[in-house]
């Protein structure tokens, strides 16, 4: 079965600095990997999401994520943050063929003016 | 177009009652899952639907859980008996078809307390 492992529950940040949250994954078969943010009374939003392909992966609002195999990882990143990052991220994973999705513990993300 | 949808947004209940919680997916998504997430965890996966085909309960935590789903329309999740671990958001997804690679949209919850 999949699971996946982000690390610090908290994670702070000040604006403009990088931006980095670590997932890595356990699967027994090539994985589908995701990040989902849920900003603050908000329900849950893809900001990207890896299938097959290119391994580095762009999504919404300046996040990219790149899978490496080697390292079952596929860390988050943002090279400059800003007031508006401040969310709660989830990384998740699924099997080909699983249809459900397994989710890390979240890292939720406060931005330092 | 419209999103999932999900009510009630709150909910608090005495130890020991039953609760519904409803789901509307997204218009044309086949698939419906069921999600809970307690505090300060992750998303920890309930249940799933697909299509007419028989539902996968693998994540139902116990049998006071349950879980229906007419068509490929609303679905509700039913807590018998509630205990106060029950206590959680509750988060419902939609997808177009049943394969992980589908990407899942979110309601935005229904947040059950239980006294």
């Amino acid at each position: 079965a999949q699971s996946v492992t982000q690390l610090g529950s908290h994670v702070s940040v000040s604006e403009g600095a990088l931006v980095l949250l670590r997932c890595n994954y356990s699967s027994s078969v090539p994985p589908y990997l995701f990040w989902y943010v849920q900003y603050p009374n908000q329900g849950l939003q893809l900001l990207l999401k890896y299938t097959t392909g290119a391994t580095l992966v762009k999504g919404i609002n300046g996040f990219e994520a790149e899978f490496k195999k080697s390292e079952t990882s596929f860390h988050l990143t943002k090279p400059s943050a800003h007031m508006s990052d401040a969310a709660e991220y989830f990384c998740a994973v699924s099997e080909s063929g699983n249809n459900r999705l397994a989710f890390g513990k979240g890292n939720q993300v406060v931005v330092i003016p | 177009g419209a999103g999932v949808s999900q009510s009630p947004s709150n909910k608090v209940t005495e130890k020991g009652k039953d609760v519904e919680l409803r789901c509307d997916p997204i218009s044309g998504h086949t698939a419906l899952y069921w999600y809970r997430q307690r505090l300060g965890q992750g998303l920890e996966f309930l249940i799933y639907f697909q299509g007419n085909s028989a539902p996968d309960k693998s994540g139902l935590p116990s049998d006071r859980f349950s879980a229906e789903r007419t068509g490929e329309s609303v679905s509700t999740l039913t807590i018998q008996r509630t205990q106060q671990e029950d206590s959680a958001v509750y988060l419902c997804a939609s997808s177009p078809a049943g394969t992980g690679v589908y990407e899942q949209y979110f309601g935005p919850g229904t947040r059950l307390t239980v006294t």
